[in-house]
């Protein structure tokens, strides 16, 4: 079945450093694929998403390319803020018909002052 | 902003008894997800509704969990008799029919069984 793999938390950056999370995953057809984040009390939260390959998702100055011939979603930011601690979901989208969404295990981020 | 509700938000309850979760979509969104996150680990769909009817409960333990959405509206899910292995995270989610990537999720219910 659909599997995603996350890197290992938690990541501890200071302020201003780049992050990258890896994200692999395993699926049949061609799914789209997600990052969401979960806040410290909330519920998740979509980051941004890619739906077909080489695009690339992007929202408050978080990216991540879908490369097929990798199958990967890493995701990445130039400069992160204390602000962006935070957990941090890969998933993905299958393309059946009931587009069941699977997701990795999450990576804890903290970004220290 | 429209958002799911969920309650209640924390639940102790002692392993053979009975737990009910309650569940409110966005407003329009026919179908909702619920969700079972284990600490340390990502979301798992335990069953997916699209307005009345279940489309997919291939993870619900059928045994002691079941779920509802008479209506079409708000859901339950039920455990019943609740074990330790059961303390977990309940995380109910919404979204339009097709729009999987949409989903907007709850604050969720933290249930820890003793």
């Amino acid at each position: 079945g659909d599997s995603v793999t996350q890197m290992e938390g938690p990541v501890t950056l200071s302020e201003e450093a780049f992050l990258t999370i890896n994200c692999t995953y395993t699926a049949t057809g061609y799914p789209s694929l997600f990052w969401y984040v979960q806040y410290p009390g909330e519920g998740l939260q979509l980051l941004l998403k890619a739906t077909k390959a080489d695009d690339k998702g992007s929202n408050k100055g978080f990216e991540a390319t879908y490369r097929k011939e990798t199958t990967s979603f890493h995701l990445e930011k130039g400069s992160v803020q204390v602000s962006d601690s935070a957990v941090y979901f890969c998933a993905l989208k299958d393309s059946g018909g009931y587009q069941k969404v699977t997701f990795g295990t999450g990576t804890k981020l903290q970004v220290i002052p | 902003e429209a958002e799911v509700a969920q309650s209640p938000r924390y639940k102790i309850t002692e392993k053979s008894q009975a737990v009910a979760f309650w569940c409110d979509p966005i407003s329009g969104h026919a179908t909702l997800y619920w969700y079972r996150q284990i600490l340390g680990q990502g979301p798992e769909l335990l069953v997916q509704f699209q307005d009345e009817s279940v489309v997919d409960d291939s993870q619900l333990p059928k045994d002691r969990f079941s779920a509802e959405r008479l209506k079409g509206v708000d859901s339950t899910l039920k455990i019943q008799p609740a074990e330790l292995g059961d303390s977990a995270m309940y995380l109910c989610a919404s979204s339009f029919p097709g729009q999987a990537s949409e989903q907007y999720f709850g604050p969720g219910t933290r249930l820890t069984v003793t």
